[in-house]
């Protein structure tokens, strides 16, 4: 079965500073994969998404990703962390069920961001 | 264009009460998917619904049912709440209910609490 595991509860990071949020998966074929941010009390919003092609995908604020295949991951990265980037983060991948679109998401990990 | 709405934000039942949660999707979206993220988890798949059938079910007792009605908006019902059933329930909506190339959107969903 389909997993996705976020390594990182917690993280902390410098206003300013890089930021690499780590997220590896569990799935035998090539996955579709997710990076949603949620701030309290809002819903979840689309950072990037992976499908095929480009190992390396640009998505909305600044962000980017990598998929590694041979290490099964798809870190999220951004070059500097602005103070309004706190929030929960959450990577997902694709069930695979050719019915639907149910995404795995994984457990999450809190960025703060201090001054 | 208003996104994904959910009613109502937050809710207090107790248990062994029956609760309904409703949710209009975004403009031109016909599926709409069921989410329920407890506390300090990602969130996890209920159900999707298209074209007023339930055409994808996760892993949840038949306690958690659904409904979509002709404007595509949707209802989640829960019967026979447990303490366990505390938690954020999220509605996504998308234009079609058969790849998750087809961007979620998801609503900023309602706060159950069950005592």
């Amino acid at each position: 079965a389909q997993s996705v595991t976020q390594p990182d509860i917690h993280i902390t990071v410098s206003e300013g500073a890089s930021l690499e949020l780590r997220c590896n998966y569990s799935y035998g074929a090539t996955p579709y994969l997710f990076w949603y941010v949620q701030s309290p009390g809002q819903g979840l919003q689309l950072l990037l998404k992976y499908f095929s092609g480009d190992t390396l995908v640009q998505g909305i604020k600044g962000f980017e990703a990598e998929f590694k295949r041979s290490q099964s991951s798809f870190n999220l990265r951004k070059p500097s962390v602005h103070w309004s980037d706190a929030a929960e983060y959450f990577c997902a991948v694709d069930a695979a069920n050719q019915a639907g679109t149910a995404l795995i998401f994984g457990k999450g990990t809190t960025l703060s961001v201090s001054s | 264009d208003a996104g994904v709405t959910q009613s109502p934000t937050h809710l207090i039942k107790t248990r062994g009460q029956q609760v309904t949660l409703r949710c209009s999707p975004k403009s031109g979206h016909d599926t709409v998917s069921w989410y329920q993220q407890a506390l300090g988890q990602g969130p996890q798949f209920i159900f999707q619904y298209y074209e007023e059938e339930e055409r994808q079910r996760g892993n949840f007792p038949d306690r958690f049912s659904g409904h979509q009605f002709p404007n595509y908006s949707s209802e989640l019902n829960v019967n026979a709440l447990l303490l366990g059933d505390s938690a954020l329930y999220l509605c996504a909506s998308s234009r079609s209910p058969t790849s998750t190339k087809e961007k979620l959107f998801f609503g900023s969903g309602t706060q159950l609490s069950v005592l």
